[in-house]
């Protein structure tokens, strides 16, 4: 079956980058998601990337994705507090029956 | 303002209660789901509809039911069945469910059940 895999946490100084690594074992996913969930709320998407992408940017946040490790990571540059949440990534297979499959989230804790 | 609202914020079940929370969207999302965060373990899905009088189980279906009687409404019971009922819920929603290959999801503020 499918999983995605994500460490649980990752503690950064406010100004240093933050890398989140995702890995995802359906070759077949098409999209990739990365959600942010801020304490008490709910996840909100902050990007994705197709599967025929390499990298894709916005802002502070770069996504890259090695389709032959099944590996994708979120950088967060200039990491500042208000970037302190748990990030989720996931993954839509190409079969397109299933919901998103979602990883257990990284908590990343900004420090000061 | 377009969105999704989950209620209540918090809620208390005793020991044998149902209790039923409530998921409503205004989007006029096809899709809705159902999803449990308990922590260190990510989001588990409950249950999904993808249109108005049609649902699926998902991953831990055991001890909640649900209804989709209307578009914009997805009522979850947690029934008496569910031993284990503490966790945060997450309702969401998509505007056209699992056939639309990009399929971004639309969460609610959650709803934090505890027990009694």
């Amino acid at each position: 079956g499918e999983d995605v895999e994500q460490s649980l946490f990752l503690s950064v100084r406010e100004g240093d980058s933050s890398v989140i690594n995702c890995t995802y074992t359906d070759s077949s996913s098409t999209y990739l998601y990365w959600y942010k969930q801020e304490p008490g709320a709910g996840l909100q998407l902050l990007t994705y990337i197709f599967s025929n992408m390499d990298m894709k940017q916005d802002q502070r946040l770069t996504v890259l994705l090695n389709k032959k490790d099944k590996h994708l990571s979120l950088r967060i540059a200039d990491t500042q507090t208000g970037d302190s949440a748990i990030y989720f990534c996931a993954e839509i297979l190409n079969s397109g029956n299933t919901p998103l499959v979602f990883g257990k989230g990284t908590r990343l804790s900004v420090i000061a | 303002d377009g969105g999704i609202t989950q209620s209540p914020k918090y809620l208390f079940r005793k020991e044998g209660q149902n209790v039923t929370l409530s998921c409503e969207q205004n989007l006029n999302h096809d899709a809705m789901y159902w999803y449990r965060q308990d922590p260190g373990q990510g989001l588990r899905l409950i249950y999904y509809s993808q249109i108005v009088n049609d649902f699926q189980k998902g991953d831990i279906a055991e001890g909640y039911s649900v209804s989709r009687e209307k578009k914009e409404s997805f009522p979850l019971t947690v029934t008496s069945a569910q031993k284990n009922p503490t966790a945060f819920y997450l309702c969401a929603s998509s505007i056209e469910g699992t056939s639309v290959l990009n399929e971004k999801l639309f969460f609610g503020s959650g709803t934090q059940l505890s027990v009694l």
